[in-house]
């Protein structure tokens, strides 16, 4: 059973289109995190969200917690080329423990 | 400051070959993880260490082996290499146990096949 489900599992799309991905579980989770992993590295945070109900930008892209803090989603507005790569929702479960991954969302950006 | 370096880059084995999956980082952290990340699979945490002396397994430990004799350096140990080992192997440090006020810092991978 996969604690956090993200979907879509893959997108591909133009340069400039906007995009949302998701990341959904039944289970309640102290903080969420994002990374972005491209081809042949490992995964960098992008951001960390604590509080139900909380959005965070960063340049194009918008974060936001589930206000019961059970999901999040990521926004992505005019993307670019650049923003191609694995995107991964991982969540803590309190302030000890190890780190649940979802599987990602696998995004393309075509020129 | 190199962050969290792994070598070898790829490594090809052959059925029933051992190898050791080497991670350093020189950050300080005292948490340290490896995980095995297959296509469509996400990542999973195979052991992590929360300081020098101490390891404990994650959700998929069978047929690797950890040591953390120092806080930098957290080497992983293949035994009797199988083709179900094929798989890119992250490492990665933080501070404390990553989550609110911590990020996992990773290295850039170990792409293994074993044949």
């Amino acid at each position: 059973t996969q604690l956090l489900e993200q979907s879509p599992q893959f997108l591909s799309i133009q340069e400039g289109e906007n995009l949302t991905v998701y990341c959904n579980s039944s289970s309640v989770f102290s903080s969420l995190q994002w990374y972005r992993q491209e081809p042949g590295e490992g995964p960098v945070l992008l951001v960390t969200v604590v509080t139900g109900g909380e959005v965070k930008k960063l340049k194009r892209l918008t974060f936001q917690f589930g206000d019961a803090r059970k999901d999040s989603s990521l926004h992505i507005t005019a993307a670019q080329p650049g923003d191609t790569g694995l995107y991964l929702c991982a969540g803590a479960r309190g302030s000890q423990g190890n780190l649940i991954f979802g599987k990602g969302t696998k995004l393309s950006v075509k020129p | 400051n190199a962050g969290v370096t792994q070598t070898p880059k790829f490594r090809i084995l052959k059925i029933g070959q051992s190898m050791t999956l080497q991670c350093t980082q020189d950050m300080n952290h005292n948490y340290m993880y490896w995980y095995r990340q297959d296509p469509g699979m996400g990542l999973k945490l195979i052991y992590y260490s929360v300081g020098a002396g101490i390891t404990d397994k994650g959700e998929v430990p069978n047929g690797y082996n950890v040591s953390r004799s120092t806080t930098e350096d957290f080497p992983l140990r293949l035994e009797l290499a199988a083709p179900s080992q094929t798989s890119v192997y992250f490492c990665a440090s933080s501070a404390a146990w990553a989550g609110e006020y911590n990020e996992q810092f990773f290295g850039p991978g170990t792409r293994l096949t074993v044949l």
